[in-house]
């Protein structure tokens, strides 16, 4: 089962792109990676997904390099309802999701 | 329903008491996982359910702890003499099968053991 590193906290400020870089050195060949994003007294929510190179949707991009061995989740445009924990999940072998800590990323005025 | 419901919302009990936590998936959804988080922590998984039988049951902390999806849909979670480091947050969360596909949450059930 892959494990993942990322930063336990970030600070930005409204209007500015937000990069969380994971690390996840370990992935297995068929590894997805995936981001979930939750706020205080609510479950995670789904963002992003990606296998290799770039993905983008209408929340975020996800950048994947060619050695799958670390990713980064990439926000355009941060507003305050943007503070909330950022988890990077690489899922295990028989489909269960293992989170680690996640980044904080708390959005000032 | 639209999404994953949990209840109760919120659960207090007392030290050495019995619980059970419920989770309703959303239709259609075969995979069934449950956690718990703590204050400041990530969701620590417990088990995860394809089907009705439990995939991978390696979380569960130890034997107080049960789980069951007789049916396939509807699980409970089953907490014997609670604890009070018990005491979490308990998600839920449905999938469609296969590895890759997106998980929904419920809004969980905050247990408290006094």
């Amino acid at each position: 089962l892959a494990k993942t590193t990322q930063p336990i906290s970030m600070d930005s400020y409204e209007g500015q792109e937000v990069n969380i870089t994971c690390s996840h050195n370990n992935i297995a060949t068929n590894d997805y990676i995936t981001w979930y994003q939750q706020f205080p007294s609510q479950g995670p929510r789904f963002i992003i997904q990606g296998y290799k190179t770039k993905v983008t949707n209408e929340v975020a991009s996800l950048f994947i390099p060619a050695d799958r061995k670390s990713s980064t989740l990439s926000l355009p445009r941060v507003s305050l309802s943007d503070t909330a924990v950022y988890y990077c999940l690489v899922e295990g072998s028989q489909g269960n999701l293992i989170f680690g800590k996640g980044t904080k990323l708390s959005v000032k005025p | 329903g639209a999404g994953v419901s949990q209840t109760p919302s919120n659960k207090v009990t007392e030290k050495g008491k019995y619980v059970e936590l419920r989770c309703d998936p959303i239709s259609g959804h075969t995979a069934l996982y449950w956690y718990r988080q703590s204050l400041g922590q990530g969701p620590e998984f417990l088990i995860y359910f394809q089907g009705t039988g439990a995939a991978d049951d390696s979380g569960l902390p130890n034997d107080r702890f049960f789980a069951v999806r007789p049916e396939g849909s509807v699980s409970t979670l089953k907490i014997q003499r609670t604890e009070r480091g018990d005491s979490a947050v308990y998600l839920c969360a449905s999938s469609f099968p296969g590895k890759n596909t997106e998980a929904f949450f419920g809004q969980g059930t905050r247990l408290t053991v006094v």
